[in-house]
């Protein structure tokens, strides 16, 4: 198994492009979801999905949009980008409905920055 | 809102010194807590995990964690500092629906003195 995969690992955009960032795992979660890490201050949700189909909002969705049209594939789109996204945005998957899951397999992570 | 406190963005500690990084949570009610790690450059890693059954938590590289709901603390411990453990270590918390995503806390930068 490959686990969590994302792509690009490195990406360097300049203020108004657009670009979206992939992710896939292989495991049949489904649960994905989209973090971004910034210094000091953790890892803050971005987007979530429960299953093929459906999305949600988390702590910071503005500015990025989600889909979920497979059980293995969430990718992240920044729509304009803006020098407030430069971050790291890391993937990640779990199994849902199941007492004592919900344990959250991590990405290696994008590092993004936008000049 | 569910948060998480990590108590020291930075600890420092020596070589075969005990680790002690310290969490706390607010939840109203207990939900499942994580310790993840994170070496440079890289993704996290699952240390150990809370899921209601045992209390103390044993976990990978000689770490574990201790659930008191008294004191609403989820600590991370090691009896014995390896160089190897300096790293970025996170707790984090979800919800027992488990679809709101995890809450982290800050982190903690764990420094290994020779």
């Amino acid at each position: 198994n490959a686990g969590v995969t994302q792509t690009p690992k490195f990406q360097v955009l300049k203020t108004g492009q657009s670009m979206t960032l992939q992710c896939a795992q292989d495991m049949n979660h489904e649960y994905m979801s989209w973090y971004r890490q910034d210094p000091g201050m953790g890892l803050r949700l971005i987007h979530y999905s429960v299953g093929a189909g459906i999305t949600d909002q988390g702590e910071v969705p503005n500015g990025y949009n989600v889909s979920r049209s497979t059980t293995e594939d969430f990718p992240l789109r920044l729509l304009s980008a803006a020098p407030s996204q430069t971050s790291v945005y890391f993937c990640a998957s779990s199994r849902t409905g199941t007492v004592g899951s919900y344990e959250q397999y991590f990405g290696p992570g994008t590092r993004l920055t936008v000049t | 809102a569910q948060s998480v406190t990590q108590l020291g963005s930075h600890v420092s500690v020596s070589e075969g010194a005990l680790v002690l990084l310290r969490c706390n949570y607010s939840s109203s009610v207990p939900p499942y807590l994580f310790w993840y790690v994170q070496y440079p450059n890289q993704g996290l890693q699952l240390l150990l995990k809370y899921t209601s059954a045992a209390t103390l938590v044993k976990g990978i590289n000689g770490f574990e964690a201790e659930f008191k709901k008294s004191e609403t603390s989820f600590h991370l411990t090691k009896p014995s500092a390896h160089m190897s453990d300096a790293a970025e270590y996170f707790c984090a918390v979800i919800n027992r629906g488990g679809a709101d995503g995890l809450t982290f806390g800050k982190g903690t930068h764990l420094i290994i003195q020779p």
